[in-house]
């Protein structure tokens, strides 16, 4: 069974940074490209950032790019996002999701129940 | 940067057929992907592929997608089936995945 668990989200001060985590299990991890994926309160689902199965290919949205650095550990079976410069924007709810393939430009097969997010002094 | 446009709800009785539309440019030579989310749950993918279904998902649920307008359609819909509904794609020239602003589904 697929299990995908977020951690490291919480209450955060606008321009200081977090770092989110995903635990990966019951598939090999290495094959496959992983996201982040957030939902602010009451809003529809916004694509963050993506990476292929061997970091060789990285993908971040318009709105985190150079403030946001997706990375993975196929040893460790996890993925990162480092959130730096928050904004009160970023408040949001981020789910991890696994790719359909090694690529990261394919679609999200299943989903991890995420961790929130709250930017605010 | 590529825009997916949906539809921001849709009412349909139980038992008869519901179509949920997501549009963009030329997204007929795209593949489209669709993700059911109901209320405090992660989203579960019901069609990719533009007409796959993943195993598990009831074969109610249908995709097409051609020209400018790609479109789920849950056939004799059941009050199970009422949540938010989210058509996303891979947008190649920007390199970029876009999901579209979702549709919620009310059974009435």
């Amino acid at each position: 069974e697929v299990q995908l668990v977020e951690s490291g989200g919480g209450l955060v001060q606008p321009g200081r940074s977090l770092r989110l985590s995903c635990a990966a299990s019951g598939f090999t991890f290495d094959d496959y490209a992983m996201h982040w994926v957030r939902q602010a309160p009451g809003k529809g689902l916004e694509w963050v950032s993506g990476i292929s199965w061997n970091s060789g290919s990285i993908g971040y949205a318009d709105s985190v790019k150079g403030r946001f650095t997706i990375s993975r550990d196929n040893a460790k079976n996890s993925l990162y996002l480092q959130m730096n410069s928050l904004r009160a924007e970023d408040t949001a709810l981020y789910y991890c999701a696994k790719d359909s393939d090694g690529s990261a430009n394919r679609y999200f097969d299943y989903w991890g129940q995420g961790t929130l997010v709250t930017v605010s002094s | 940067s590529y825009v997916l446009t949906q539809p921001p709800s849709v009412s349909v009785a139980p038992g008869q057929t519901a179509r949920i539309t997501c549009g963009g440019n030329n997204i007929g030579s795209k593949s489209v992907h669709w993700y059911q989310q109901k209320p405090g749950q992660a989203p579960v993918l019901v069609v990719y592929d533009d007409s796959d279904r993943p195993s598990g998902i009831p074969e109610r649920f249908s995709g097409s997608n051609s020209g400018n307008t790609a479109t789920l359609t849950i056939s004799r819909v059941e009050a199970g089936d009422e949540a938010d509904y989210y058509c996303q794609v891979w947008d190649s020239s920007s390199d970029l995945h876009v999901f579209g602003g979702g549709t919620k589904l009310t059974v009435l």
